[in-house]
């Protein structure tokens, strides 16, 4: 059973912080790794994606990849309350295509 | 491009009737993938197309859920015989693939929250 791991949360951080999420991966031959973002009652938006292990960087949203450690994370810096929503970890199943999503790791940025 | 379009946004229906949803894929966008989530999980794949061939379908699409994609533009999903259980938001996604550059991004539409009562 190919997994996604997140933690939950939620996680709480002042805003003008940097919001550090976390994911974790069990198929090693993952290629494609996704971070969406979902408000509350919205469908998921997409906000990075990650092929190449290191990081990348867009605006205040940086993706870093550890293929190694099987291991995906999302920065966000100067946090903003609007911010405030649920991060879902996805990862590319193989050659099928759909993708694997952790539970989401909700956070919460108090102005 | 006006990005994936589901219809309805909401429906509600008592147990063991069937519902219909609708899909319309960003125009270009070759693949095709349906979701299914609820609360405090995240999206559980159930099925993609390739144009109108459907290519993979998860162990959670029981014989009551069908979905098609006829001319491999829009698709449908069908649930008979609702259950309490199948209340979910589902949700659609598009994707093209395989692309000139590498892009594989799945792009997801509002979603359809079904409610069976």
């Amino acid at each position: 059973q190919k997994e996604v791991e997140q933690n939950s949360g939620p996680l709480s951080v002042p805003e003008g912080a940097i919001a550090s999420l976390n994911c974790t991966y069990s198929d090693r031959g993952s290629q494609s790794f996704f971070w969406y973002r979902q408000y509350s009652g919205k469908s998921p938006e997409l906000i990075m994606f990650i092929y190449s292990n290191g990081d990348k960087e867009d605006g205040r949203f940086t993706a870093q990849l550890n293929k190694a450690s099987q291991y995906v994370s999302l920065l966000i810096r100067d946090s903003q309350p609007s911010d405030s929503a649920t991060y879902l970890c996805a990862v590319k199943e193989g050659s099928q295509g759909n993708l694997i999503f952790g539970k989401g790791t909700k956070l919460s940025v108090k102005p | 491009d006006t990005g994936v379009s589901q219809d309805p946004r909401h429906k509600i229906t008592k147990r063991g009737q069937n519902v219909t949803f609708r899909c319309d894929p960003i125009s270009e966008h070759n693949r095709l993938y349906w979701y299914r989530q609820t609360l405090g999980q995240g999206p559980e794949f159930l099925t993609y197309f390739q144009n109108e061939a459907q290519l993979e379908k998860s162990r959670l699409l029981s014989d009551r859920f069908s979905a098609e994609r006829p001319k491999g533009s829009f698709s449908t999903l069908e649930i008979q015989r609702t259950e309490q259980g199948d209340s979910a938001m589902y949700l659609c996604a598009s994707s093209l693939e395989p692309a000139i550059l590498p892009s594989y991004e799945q792009y997801f539409g509002p979603g359809t929250r079904l409610t069976v009562t």
